[in-house]
């Protein structure tokens, strides 16, 4: 059973671009969460989705940030017109229907240039 | 809101010693989980041992243990035998037993640990 995979590992964005993060969760794994690391600091909560559902968002910032999980495909965050502050690694976590424990993927290290 | 402190932003170990990582909560919840994660330089994040609050037997895991204290709400990890494997950050979380809005992890500030030989 694959682990929970992230892509791209690494992310290079110019200030006022997109960048798009993927998750794709564990097999059997309908809920997922994303998490922020900025530099020197722990991950902080951004988002909770199970399958077409957004279940708690109250870590996210109001603009420029979304997050998506469709009935088919990968998880998405989305960053819109990036800006120096959104540099960080962006960590992505799976769990089971009734599972406590949530399964975290290898990162996606976003740098604004 | 749940908060997890982490007070030892920095320990060093020699190889083979035992070290002790301090982790403290606050919460008004009286069920919930506690997790140590485990960071190397890849990042990865390693899920080292967890902890049901309702459980008053501590968690082990091999060269891993903790130190539950539900009543004075802290949550230390105990690294035996210490490998330089085990040179890492260590992050402390903290879950609440709901579902929904209150599943997410909350994490401390972590604990950079060197291992020395």
């Amino acid at each position: 059973n694959a682990g929970v995979m992230q892509n791209p590992r690494h992310l290079v964005r110019r200030r006022g671009q997109e960048a798009r993060l993927r998750c794709s969760p564990m097999k059997g794994h309908s809920h997922v969460y994303w998490y922020r690391q900025l530099p020197e600091e722990g991950l902080k909560f951004m988002v909770y989705l199970q399958k077409e559902n957004i279940i708690d968002e109250s870590g996210m910032p109001k603009e420029r940030f979304s997050a998506e999980f469709p009935k088919e495909g990968p998880s998405i965050l989305r960053i819109q017109q990036v800006v120096r502050g959104d540099s960080a690694a962006y960590f992505c976590a799976s769990s089971p229907p009734g599972n406590y424990e949530q399964y975290f993927g290898p990162g996606t290290r976003l740098t604004v240039t | 809101a749940q908060t997890v402190t982490q007070s030892q932003p920095e320990m060093s170990v020699q190889e083979a010693e035992t070290v002790t990582l301090s982790c403290t909560y606050d919460t008004s919840e009286s069920d919930y989980y506690l997790f140590w994660y485990k960071q190397p330089p890849s990042r990865q994040m390693i899920l080292v041992i967890r902890q049901e609050a309702y459980k008053q037997q501590n968690a082990t895991e091999n060269r891993f243990s903790v130190n539950f204290q539900k009543a004075a709400k802290s949550f230390s990890l105990k690294i035996s035998d210490s490998q330089l494997g085990d040179a890492a950050m260590y992050f402390c979380a903290y879950r609440s037993v709901s579902t929904g809005t209150a599943s997410k992890l909350t994490f401390g500030t972590g604990t950079r640990l060197q291992v020395t030989l």
